[in-house]
């Protein structure tokens, strides 16, 4: 079983929608979470991160269960632009906290 | 502008060759990184720095070799060992290692012929 786990997609939904993806991971000794968006052959850039209150930044919206160890991602009112892929990554408490571990990715599709 | 500069943006190596990938940044992070992303899949960690001199291995480190010499260069090595080397090369930057979000270059792309 991968550390962190991404139901890769491809996700295909019409402009408007509202989308939400997830990431389990299994090392509970986990602190930090981010999401980050890729677009085909470019760089990541980071998205936001994920608090356990959770925290919301315009259409997006990032939980974090720790009971259930998921992070989620909520897009609300789809954008054209927002197809991407949607990485998480996961970075361990401590001495091995350089160590971070990426998801392989969900694949959004908006379409008109 | 800071940033994270990585060259060259494409790389072909022969076979048996060793080659370096350059990481330069002006962003004053202390911990820089080198993921290896091979098509439809996600980042693998190479190697790891949290500050200068010292540096750690990531998940993937056989046949690749790392400096840090300056705290703004972070260059990369792909040795003739590594025997699946085609891949986007990316590095990353970040403040420390724990609680802060990752700056990443716009990535090499490798290509063996």
């Amino acid at each position: 079983r991968k550390e962190v786990e991404q139901d890769p997609g491809p996700f295909n939904v019409p402009e408007g929608a509202t989308v939400a993806f997830n990431c389990t991971y299994s090392n509970s000794a986990s602190q930090s979470f981010f999401w980050y968006r890729q677009d085909c052959r470019k760089e990541p850039k980071l998205l936001m991160s994920v608090y356990s209150s959770g925290n919301e930044d315009g259409r997006f919206t990032a939980q974090l269960n720790r009971a259930s160890q998921y992070i989620s991602l909520l897009i609300r009112d789809s954008k054209l632009s927002d197809s991407a892929t949607y990485l998480c990554v996961v970075i361990p408490f401590g001495t091995n906290a350089g160590k971070s571990t990426f998801g392989d990715g969900t694949t959004l599709t908006v379409k008109p | 502008d800071g940033g994270i500069t990585q060259s060259p943006k494409y790389l072909f190596r022969k076979e048996g060759q060793n080659v370096t990938l350059s990481c330069e940044q002006n962003l004053n992070h202390d911990a820089m990184y080198w993921y290896r992303q091979d098509p439809g899949q996600g980042l693998r960690l190479i190697y790891y720095s949290q500050i200068v001199n010292d540096f750690q291995k990531g998940d993937i480190a056989e046949g690749y070799s790392v400096s840090r010499e300056k705290k703004e260069s972070f260059p990369l090595t792909v040795t003739s060992a590594q025997k699946n080397p085609t891949a986007f090369y990316l590095c990353a930057s970040s403040m420390g290692t724990q609680n802060y979000g990752y700056t990443f270059g716009s990535g090499t792309r490798l290509t063996v012929v």
